[in-house]
């Protein structure tokens, strides 16, 4: 089975400060595609940073980074210097090559605290 | 359009009553999804249609919940005689080709209430 477990429901941050919101997931296959997601208020989930799960390199899109540990099945999303923009739900998810669903994790809350 | 637009933003009905939403995708996006999100949950997975491919139904939780898409343009989900449990938002998203190879591009979902 497919699953995506984020086992932090809410969290905090002081703006500027750093947090780390905590993806892990299972699957048998060996291609896949990781992403994280961002939900503000308003409802529509955005793109935030994709992975590759054949690439070492972890991904970084300007403040956000992930650690991609294949073995350890771990997709931690890094958010540097937090704005109050990045108040949201996050939501970790992946999809494998050979399917055409997308495992969605159940959701971090995260708030940045001015 | 300029993303993907979904209507009614909001619906109230009556347990019982059968509801209709939209789903308008970014054009020239062949893949086109519903998901379900009940409050604090994730998403949960409804349809997949891509190109003029048979979809993929595997998601829809009983036979009141049915999708149609006519080519490559707008998709209705239909939910017959609902219920307090089909409360939800329902998302909609596309993307240009297969799921795994670009990111999905959502709507802002359409939020149902079944009283």
């Amino acid at each position: 089975a497919q699953t995506v477990t984020q086992s932090q429901p809410e969290m905090s941050v002081q703006e500027a400060e750093t947090v780390t919101l905590s993806c892990t997931y299972d699957t048998s296959e060996n291609n896949y595609y990781l992403f994280w997601y961002k939900q503000p208020p308003s409802r529509q989930m955005i793109l935030v940073i994709r992975q590759e799960a054949y690439k070492q390199q972890n991904a970084t899109e300007n403040r956000f980074s992930v650690n991609f540990q294949k073995a350890a099945k771990s997709f931690s999303l890094k958010i540097s210097d937090s704005q109050l923009g990045d108040t949201a739900m996050y939501f970790c998810a992946f999809t494998v090559n050979t399917g055409n669903q997308f495992y969605f994790g159940t959701g971090t809350s995260l708030t940045v605290i001015p | 359009g300029a993303g993907v637009s979904q209507s009614p933003s909001n619906k109230v009905t009556e347990k019982g009553k059968d509801v209709e939403l939209r789903c308008d995708p970014i054009s020239g996006h062949t893949a086109l999804y519903w998901y379900r999100q009940r409050l604090g949950q994730g998403l949960e997975f409804l349809i997949y249609f891509q190109g003029n491919s048979a979809p993929d139904k595997s998601g829809l939780p009983s036979d009141r919940f049915s999708a149609e898409r006519t080519g490559e343009s707008v998709s209705t989900l239909t939910i017959q005689r609902t219920q307090q449990e089909d409360s939800a938002v329902y998302l909609c998203a596309s993307s240009l080709q297969g799921l795994n190879t670009g990111e999905l591009f959502f709507g802002e979902g359409s939020r149902l209430t079944v009283l």
